[in-house]
């Protein structure tokens, strides 16, 4: 069935470094790419998505590159500050769906000052 | 605009019983998702609603149902409860269905079987 992997699971970086997350997906069919951030006792919160048309999306400091010949799609931060600790979680759509998101597993991300 | 609200916060059931979530939309989303999350499984799509029709299912068996009301609103139950069904139970919408506007999600009703 339709799948979407995410790498990696933990991710800890220093105050002010870059943090990527990287998924693939394996539905040729899937046209939408979100990223949700969800934190402790809350429900994922859509941060940046990204739709097959384009190769990539900024938004100050996050970033999302799509290369749908090779399935798949990264998270970039840069200049992570203490607040950007959270799970991070991709996903893709099946088929024309919006409603039906196939997730990741989410990475964890810890920020240190 | 006031987010997605799910109703209640926290659920504790017994094994055989059953439970109704209910969930409001962003005003004015037509679409309302349903998805369960665990920390084996992450997010999985239960179903998705729009304009009172069931437009998409998961994998889920027949035990989880749900509904969508004239208003948007929308419940999803749980009948036959057992111990794996203890979850995050999340609701989301958007303005349409389809690829064309973002989900967004409530926090959720926690509901645990024991």
């Amino acid at each position: 069935g339709e799948n979407v992997e995410q790498h990696p699971s933990t991710l800890s970086v220093q105050e002010g470094d870059s943090a990527v997350i990287k998924c693939t997906y394996s539905d040729s069919a899937s046209n939408y790419f979100p990223w949700y951030k969800q934190e402790l006792g809350k429900g994922p919160q859509l941060i940046i998505d990204i739709r097959s048309n384009v190769g990539e999306k900024k938004d100050q400091r996050i970033a999302v590159t799509l290369n749908k010949t090779a399935k798949h799609f990264s998270l970039h931060i840069t200049e992570t500050q203490p607040e950007d600790s959270a799970v991070y979680f991709c996903a893709a759509s099946i088929g024309g769906s919006q409603g039906n998101l196939i997730f990741g597993k989410g990475t964890k991300l810890s920020v240190k000052p | 605009k006031a987010g997605v609200t799910q109703t209640p916060r926290y659920l504790i059931k017994t094994r055989g019983q059953q439970v109704t979530l209910s969930c409001s939309p962003i005003s004015g989303h037509r679409s309302v998702s349903w998805y369960q999350q665990t920390p084996g499984q992450g997010l999985q799509f239960l179903f998705e609603y729009f304009s009172e029709t069931q437009r998409n299912k998961g994998n889920f068996p027949g035990r989880f149902s749900g509904r969508q009301f004239s208003n948007s609103r929308s419940e999803m139950n749980v009948s036959t409860l057992e111990l794996g069904d203890s979850a995050l139970y999340l609701c989301a919408s958007s303005p349409q269905t389809g690829v064309r506007s973002p989900l967004h999600f409530g926090n959720g009703t926690r509901l645990t079987v024991t």
